[in-house]
């Protein structure tokens, strides 16, 4: 079974309006991290925002917000006021603490994101 | 630049031939991670090192496949024999631990296997 489902291969939003991207995921672990991350055309990785499983406030860094649903396994990345450098590919990302190959990153497929002015 | 380097950033070779990529970590990171990314897909987990030690392995790294991390600093990946189905992006990341830590990415080594 996928761990981390993004089930919107992509999405076209208006430059300055809010864009919501879909992340769930299944584990078993109680302690667990969910991780968001940008990858441009460049290739590389960026890390957007964090949540832990035991976090009570949903995440936020600047226009980055996370809806985090416990109950639901959902992890949604909200972005606020898009702008036409946010066009690029967004995954979502968990980390497992308890297991014992706790150290790496599982990757859901991606979610690309094209930004209209 | 402070960040995650790899070299080369791409790599043509013909079916058959060993390829080996180089990744320097952010100097006070002690832990070093290989992803491999096919076209359209999610990166996916191959190997994991806490300074020169290789912890784990995944499924997909296949025996044509090494890599080291000597006196913990940058690291290797080595593919011999390579096959069609090696063409992807290898992306390096490392860490300064676990749990909240994000792991800071390179830009990857793109490998098409001709």
């Amino acid at each position: 079974a996928q761990k981390i489902t993004q089930t919107q291969p992509g999405m076209f939003v208006q430059e300055k309006e809010a864009v919501t991207l879909d992340c769930t995921y299944d584990t078993s672990d109680q302690s667990y991290g969910l991780f968001w991350y940008k990858q441009p055309s460049s290739g590389e990785m960026i890390f957007l925002i964090y949540q832990g499983s035991y976090d009570e406030q949903n995440a936020t860094e600047g226009r980055y917000s996370l809806n985090f649903q416990k109950a639901r396994k959902s992890a949604n990345l909200v972005i606020s006021a898009s702008q036409l450098g946010d066009s690029a590919m967004y995954f979502c990302a968990m980390r497992e603490f308890l297991k014992a190959a706790g150290n790496k990153l599982t990757f859901g497929g991606g979610t690309r994101v094209l930004v209209k002015p | 630049d402070t960040g995650v380097s790899q070299d080369p950033r791409h790599k043509i070779t013909k079916r058959g031939q060993n390829v080996t990529f180089r990744c320097d970590p952010i100097s006070e990171h002690n832990r070093l991670y290989w992803y491999r990314q096919t076209l359209g897909q999610g990166p996916e987990f191959l190997t994991y090192f806490q300074n020169e030690a290789q912890l784990e392995k995944s499924r997909l790294l296949s025996d044509r496949f090494s890599a080291e991390r000597p006196k913990g600093s940058f690291s290797t990946l080595e593919i011999q024999r390579t096959e069609q189905g090696d063409s992807a992006m290898y992306l390096c990341a490392s860490s300064i631990g676990t749990g909240r830590t994000e792991a800071f990415f390179g830009q990857g080594t793109r490998l098409t296997v001709v």
